[in-house]
């Protein structure tokens, strides 16, 4: 049990244009999902917190407008990097928490965003 | 505020060789512990946890005790694989709820035969 995916895994655009990313929970519901994001061998940098039925929440230093978070239901949330350019091509990974105390977080398998 | 320090890596050992990842924290309250691994060109997958202080988590030959009086979460294995060579991340979260998980820097494993 405990499973998130994430749709695509990856993909590569043209700069100016926006990407959607897709984290579903597929055997739990998700009240709130966390969005990563992830530089080459570095660690996980928190980027917002993804509240269904309500307005995500984002960590400071992060644009609100240029990454677009939606809650849609209690199964997934969506991503979308508008007007991306070549500095936004990273590994982003959504997680969402699952257990008997929600304190267990369970990982996405990552989309690598490549702008060109 | 909250924050986790992880060994640097990478740390290159020969298979069957005794392994330790140290990781300290800085909390307040009381914290669930965890370490979580990401094989090459995978997502994040959950090794173990640990939720209050003496509590010892264990997972395919891993185990960390969490030590509230040296504010430790090491990880441990009497003898790696191959198979274990990957990229080890130390985490920290609020007990009791699903609040946010602070990471540690990652330390890479690279396992010889």
């Amino acid at each position: 049990g405990a499973v998130v995916s994430q749709h695509p895994s990856w993909v590569i655009c043209k700069s100016g244009t926006s990407v959607k990313i897709e984290c579903r929970s597929l055997d739990f519901q998700a009240t709130t999902m966390f969005w990563y994001r992830q530089f080459p061998k570095q660690s996980l940098m928190l980027m917002a917190t993804s509240n269904e039925g309500s307005k995500a929440t984002y960590e400071q230093g992060v644009e609100k407008d240029k990454f677009l978070i939606n809650h849609a239901s209690l199964t997934l949330s969506t991503l979308t990097v508008t007007s991306a350019h070549p500095e936004d091509s990273s590994f982003y990974i959504c997680s969402a928490p699952h257990g008997l105390a929600q304190e267990t977080q369970y990982f996405g398998p990552g989309t690598r965003l490549l702008v060109l | 505020g909250n924050s986790v320090t992880q060994m640097e890596g990478p740390v290159t050992l020969s298979e069957e060789a005794f392994l330790t990842i140290n990781c300290t924290y800085t909390a307040t309250g009381y914290p669930s512990l965890f370490w979580y691994v990401q094989y090459p060109g995978e997502g994040l997958q959950l090794l173990l946890k640990a939720t209050k202080a003496d509590d010892k988590g264990s997972n395919k030959g891993f185990e960390a005790t969490y030590r509230k009086e040296t504010t430790s979460f090491h990880l441990e294995k009497g003898s790696v694989q191959v198979s274990d060579s990957a990229v080890y991340f130390c985490a920290l979260g609020k007990s009791g709820g699903y609040n946010k998980l602070i990471f540690g820097a990652g330390t890479r494993l690279a396992v010889h035969p």
